[in-house]
């Protein structure tokens, strides 16, 4: 158990829906980052917060937006989905931003499937 | 931009020998470093071992080693003494220090490792 926490686990959901992915980074983590594995794409890199703030940004779609709260857990919102948004959407986290050494442990992932 | 190759696919190893899982990294960067997790077929991507460009030392975790070669810009994983847990798939990443690299992992495509009994 990496200590991050990810919920839904699956979810299933139609085309043009709306959905929020939440994540609960480990204690005392202050960098959430979130990435989205599919089989033609692979893993990517998509959005990263460090203590509120928007750090990094990937390869995210306008469609989709993450935010990061005072408590330090974060949302990832996707919006008008379509078929190719279906994928294992994980978060990570670390304890800091850019230095290196700072594993990122990763959440179980959200298993998103578009009808 | 950062990239990682794994050139192997699918792997077979035997339980309780060694094997060596390959990859090469592309970078710009002066400094980075180099990870390798594991993907067992829950899906959970679990941390295995880091090794930094700078590290004098190659990095060493239980079973896990990983043999760095920095002129051949290679940071393959050993996992010695193999057990029917190891059978997953196996992604190396690295992150640099500059630039957008700086924060996020760039991942390869990972290879499937399959123990036989």
């Amino acid at each position: 158990d990496s200590g991050v926490t990810q919920t839904p686990k699956h979810l299933i959901t139609a085309t043009g829906q709306r959905v929020t992915l939440r994540c609960s980074p480990r204690s005392g983590d202050l960098s959430v980052y979130w990435y989205q594995q599919s089989l033609d794409q692979g893993l990517q890199f998509l959005i990263q917060y460090y203590n509120g703030e928007e750090r990094a940004k990937g390869n995210i779609l306008e469609r989709f937006s993450a935010q990061q709260f005072p408590d330090l857990h974060s949302e990832l919102n996707l919006s008008s989905l379509e078929l190719g948004d279906s994928a294992l959407y994980f978060c990570a986290s670390s304890v800091g931003a850019g230095r290196l050494g700072n594993e990122q442990y990763f959440g179980p992932g959200t298993r998103l499937t578009v009808t | 931009a950062q990239k990682i190759t794994q050139t192997q696919p699918g792997m077979f190893v035997q339980e309780k020998e060694a094997v060596t899982l390959d990859c090469t990294y592309d970078t710009s960067d002066p400094s980075y470093g180099l990870f390798w997790y594991k993907q067992p077929s829950s899906g959970e991507m679990i941390f295995l071992i880091y090794q930094g460009s700078y590290d004098q030392q190659n990095a060493t975790e239980g079973r896990y080693s990983l043999n760095f070669q920095k002129a051949r810009k290679s940071a393959n994983l050993v996992i010695s003494a193999s057990q029917l847990g190891d059978s997953a798939m196996y992604f190396c990443a690295m992150r640099g220090v500059r630039g957008a690299g700086s924060y996020q992992l760039t991942f390869g495509k990972g290879t499937k490792l399959s123990v036989i009994p």
